[in-house]
């Protein structure tokens, strides 16, 4: 079966500026997730979707950062405006139905502010 | 606040050696346990999981990890480790009878193996 899929893999921008991450889990699955590596650490969740609804969003930073899932499906993250401390892989996953399902990640982009 | 810590940040290790990885998390209650792994070039992967029952969970690869309430541990073993391992290991936790139903990560251990 087909991966999750992230367009683009890498992304260099200046502070300030906007970025838009896309993300394609795959078919079926109902949960999709966002996640922000910053390097020398694990994957933090930024937000969780379910279906098109927001499950958590908790550790989102809300005055630049938004996401949606159009339909159900596809997903996208934006910064606006980015800032250095944004650089970091930005990870999305899905699973079948929820957190104790196995999550599938795609291979993330990289986002460098400078 | 709900966390994982994992202590060993870098191991290095020789084919053959046998490999204990540590992993804690915060606080008792129900628990959902998992580690990951990421291979070099590859996308981060489901190594097992442990929901509940016997406490020793064995994975792909002849990994294994033991689930040890009282210590609030998970951690990671292989008898006998291979070149091909050489990988980052992520554990995480999700506690399902929390508010806050999501997965937390630990900081990662990259395993080197000499050949």
């Amino acid at each position: 079966e087909a991966g999750v899929a992230q367009s683009p893999r890498y992304k260099i921008i200046e502070k300030r500026q906007s970025v838009a991450f896309w993300c394609n889990p795959i078919s079926g699955h109902a949960t999709l997730y966002w996640y922000q590596q910053i390097l020398g650490q694990g994957p933090k969740l930024l937000i969780q979707f379910q279906n098109n609804g927001v499950v958590d969003d908790s550790q989102l930073p809300k005055d630049r950062f938004s996401a949606e899932r159009l339909k159900g499906v596809d997903s996208t993250l934006k910064i606006q405006p980015a800032k250095l401390e944004d650089s970091a892989v930005y990870l999305c996953a899905s699973s079948l139905m929820g957190v104790r399902d196995e999550q599938y990640f795609g291979p993330g982009t990289r986002l460098t502010v400078t | 606040a709900q966390s994982v810590s994992q202590h060993n940040h870098h191991v290095i290790l020789s084919e053959a050696a046998s490999l204990e990885l540590g992993c804690n998390y915060s606080y008792g209650g129900t628990v959902n346990l998992f580690w990951y792994v990421q291979y070099p070039g590859q996308h981060l992967q489901l190594l097992l999981k442990y929901f509940s029952g016997d406490p020793l969970v064995k994975g792909i690869k002849g990994f294994e990890a033991e689930f040890i309430k009282s210590k609030f541990s998970f951690n990671l073993r292989k008898p006998s480790v291979q070149w091909s391992d050489t990988a980052e290991y992520f554990c995480a936790v999700n506690y399902p009878r929390e508010r806050d139903d999501k997965i937390i990560f630990g900081k990662g251990t990259r395993l080197h193996i000499l050949p």
